[in-house]
């Protein structure tokens, strides 16, 4: 069974600097899915960032990035310039390909003006 | 269109009542979720429908009864809930078989069995 582990429960930052959010998980599967899903107070979930295991290159989303480190299991969030808007609580989430997606305990994160 | 919708946004139902919540998406994904959600806790999968097709059904008590109508709708059918049942649901989708499968996920349901 995949699992993924998320160390840190709760995260602060100033607005305008840098955070990175921590992930690790546990499969015996070479070919899979990762992602960062953002779930802002009483509102929806929505899709941060999204790396595929066969890629070596670390995905980028204009203030968001991911550190993926096949080896090691391990696939970090870096929030660069943070803002106000990014008060959230993160979720890391794997999946394999038949669409099983597993999902971290998650990070609050709040950015502090 | 990349919305997925939810109805209804809130219910509160007895234990012995039956009731339905409702998921539409017409992204033509093929492959949709459901998800239960407790508060301050990641969501946890119930069930998974793949071209219409139940391929997941994450031991989910009988009590709740998932159906796919067709390729845009997904309902899940409850009935003799419990208390400890309250939580929020979401539903989600995904391309599934081909593209980058990520899940679009819809507002939720947030549930209250009394």
């Amino acid at each position: 069974a995949q699992t993924v582990t998320q160390s840190q429960p709760e995260m602060s930052v100033q607005e305008a600097e840098t955070v990175t959010l921590s992930c690790t998980y546990d499969t015996s599967e070479s070919n899979y899915y990762l992602f960062w899903y953002k779930q802002p107070p009483s509102r929806q979930m929505i899709l941060v960032i999204r790396q595929e295991a066969y890629k070596q290159q670390n995905a980028t989303e204009n203030r968001f990035s991911v550190n993926f480190q096949k080896a090691a299991k391990s696939f970090s969030l870096k929030i660069s310039d943070s803002q106000l808007g990014d008060t959230a609580m993160y979720f890391c989430a794997f999946m394999k390909n038949n669409n099983d997606m597993r999902f971290g305990a998650g990070t609050r994160l709040t950015v502090k003006p | 269109d990349t919305e997925v919708t939810q109805t209804p946004k809130h219910l509160v139902m007895g234990m012995t009542n039956k009731k339905s919540l409702k998921c539409e998406q017409h992204m033509g994904h093929r492959a949709m979720y459901w998800y239960k959600q407790k508060a301050k806790k990641p969501p946890e999968l119930m069930f998974v429908y793949s071209y219409e097709k139940l391929s997941i059904n994450e031991s989910v008590p009988s009590r709740f009864s998932p159906e796919c109508p067709n390729s845009s709708l997904l309902n899940l059918h409850l009935h003799a809930l419990q208390p400890e049942d309250s939580a929020l649901y979401l539903c989600a989708s995904s391309q599934d078989r081909t593209g980058t499968y990520e899940q679009y996920f819809g507002p939720g349901t947030r549930l209250t069995v009394t």
